[in-house]
């Protein structure tokens, strides 16, 4: 089945540390992003890239870094610059970046700074 | 500014019908989609409007009016499963999607 597999889950994470979380895609997209969802909030964007070895900033990129070196994954770092990390985080995917079309969403990280 | 406006909790009666608002203001349109979020799942797709009118799929239909910047979801026969928060993003003129802050629907038996 094709889709969007985002691990681990959950994640645990002490001030201080650096985490990374895998977003991984069968869909053959090119476009992949990463959303932080917090409470009441609507989805925010962290990051996208429209291809491979290619991406760019979203709204609040500060504190986050990803790579793209290969279509099928696109990995965010969430580095001990990030000042509020605890969140819900959400990767998705579509054909193509400069068009309307449907996102389709990995099951969600849901990382807590202790 | 951009932003898109829908009321944060509704509340329902099984088998009833509830009609979920959406207003938006962005720099361009492109499209509307509606998602269903179940709490701590990922979002699904339920609909996309791009054109004024009336989409129905089902139990679900959406409404589309760009002249008054303004969408909304309707969920008709209601059943526990819809209890889930239902999110509604615009797509603007440079493709960038906006995100409303999503409507908790609770539904009571």
């Amino acid at each position: 089945d094709g889709g969007i597999t985002q691990s681990p889950k959950y994640l645990f994470r002490k001030e201080g540390q650096n985490v990374t979380l895998s977003c991984e895609q069968n869909l053959n997209h090119d476009a992949m992003y990463w959303y932080r969802q917090d409470p009441g909030q609507g989805l925010r964007l962290i990051y996208y890239s429209q291809i491979v070895n290619d991406f760019q900033k979203g709204d609040i990129a500060e504190g986050y870094s990803v790579s793209r070196e290969k279509k099928e994954s696109f990995p965010l770092t969430v580095t001990s610059a990030q000042k509020n990390p605890t969140a819900f985080y959400l990767c998705a995917s579509k054909w193509i970046a400069g068009e309307a079309g449907e996102l389709f969403f990995g099951e969600g990280s849901r990382l807590t700074v202790l | 500014g951009q932003n898109i406006d829908q009321p944060t909790e509704m509340t329902a009666t099984e088998g009833a019908i509830v009609q979920i608002n959406c207003t938006y203001q962005t720099s361009g349109f492109n499209g509307l989609f509606w998602y269903q979020q179940h709490a701590g799942e990922a979002p699904t797709f339920l609909s996309y409007n791009v054109l004024d009118g009336l989409e129905e799929k089902g139990r679900f239909s959406s409404f589309l009016s760009r002249s008054k910047g303004y969408s909304y979801l309707l969920l008709k026969e209601l059943q526990m499963k819809d209890s889930a928060s239902y999110l509604c993003a615009v797509i603007n003129s440079n493709y960038q999607l906006i995100w409303g802050a999503g409507t908790k629907l609770i539904i009571k038996p």
